[in-house]
């Protein structure tokens, strides 16, 4: 099964900050990538798939980047909505595999 | 709209049976692959298990391989979920979610349902 490598666990940052999350895969799955956000009650939601194509009206505050096996999601400026936990997924092959989810708190 | 309503859940003793269904509105559900996602309480995402667009071909995490069986009926546009043999650890929130592209298998999630709670206590 395909590993995924997700980091901070958790952060805490302020409204307009930047932020980022990392994910890392155990073994390449080329772009084979998908950023979800959760908020608490809620099911997830897609931003990015394959990588670093927005979702549809998903804000472009949002982003996300491929290098190798590493990955990332980058919010350019927080917004109050923002804050949630964040969760990659490779779907390369079965089973899909999530990363453990990272929480972005306010400081 | 594009929509998808699970139901199903609710507390069963361990050992005993459950089926979860999934309905789908808005868009042709015959056309795309849908999946079972779950979330025990306070963890993360688990994916559970797919099925094709046709029904053909299915895929299961190990943790649930030869206890749960997914399967849909494109005429009443409904995926299911036949969960046997449940344990105190399959207690979680299902979500069930569709392919982003038509007549694939094998893609990100795009839509999601809103989940279905199941709990497994004696």
């Amino acid at each position: 099964d395909i590993q995924m490598t997700q980091s901070p666990s958790s952060v805490s940052a302020s409204v307009g900050d930047r932020v980022t999350i990392t994910c890392r895969a155990s073994q390449g799955i080329s772009t084979w990538l998908v950023w979800y956000q959760q908020k608490p009650e809620q099911a997830p939601k897609s931003l990015i798939y394959a990588s670093s194509n927005l979702e549809s009206g998903v804000p472009s505050r949002f982003s996300g980047s491929a290098s190798g096996t590493d990955f990332t999601l980058t919010i350019s400026s927080l917004q109050p909505e923002d804050f949630a936990t964040y969760y990659c997924q490779q779907y390369k092959s079965y089973p899909y595999t999530f990363g453990q989810g990272t929480k972005l708190e306010i400081k | 709209q594009v929509q998808l309503v699970g139901s199903g859940g609710g507390v069963v003793q361990p050992g005993r049976s459950l089926r979860l269904s999934c309905a789908a509105s808005g868009f042709t559900f015959s056309s795309y692959a849908m999946h079972w996602v779950r979330q025990a309480p306070g963890k993360g995402l688990e994916w559970v298990a797919v099925i094709s667009y046709d029904g053909r071909e299915t895929y299961y995490a190990d943790s649930v391989k030869g206890r749960f069986t997914i399967s849909r009926d494109n005429s009443k546009n409904t995926l299911y979920m036949q969960m046997n043999s449940l344990r105190d650890e399959d207690t979680a929130e299902f979500y069930c979610a569709r392919d982003r592209q038509q007549l694939v298998l094998g893609d990100a999630f795009d839509v999601w349902g809103q989940g279905t709670t199941v709990i497994v206590s004696s």
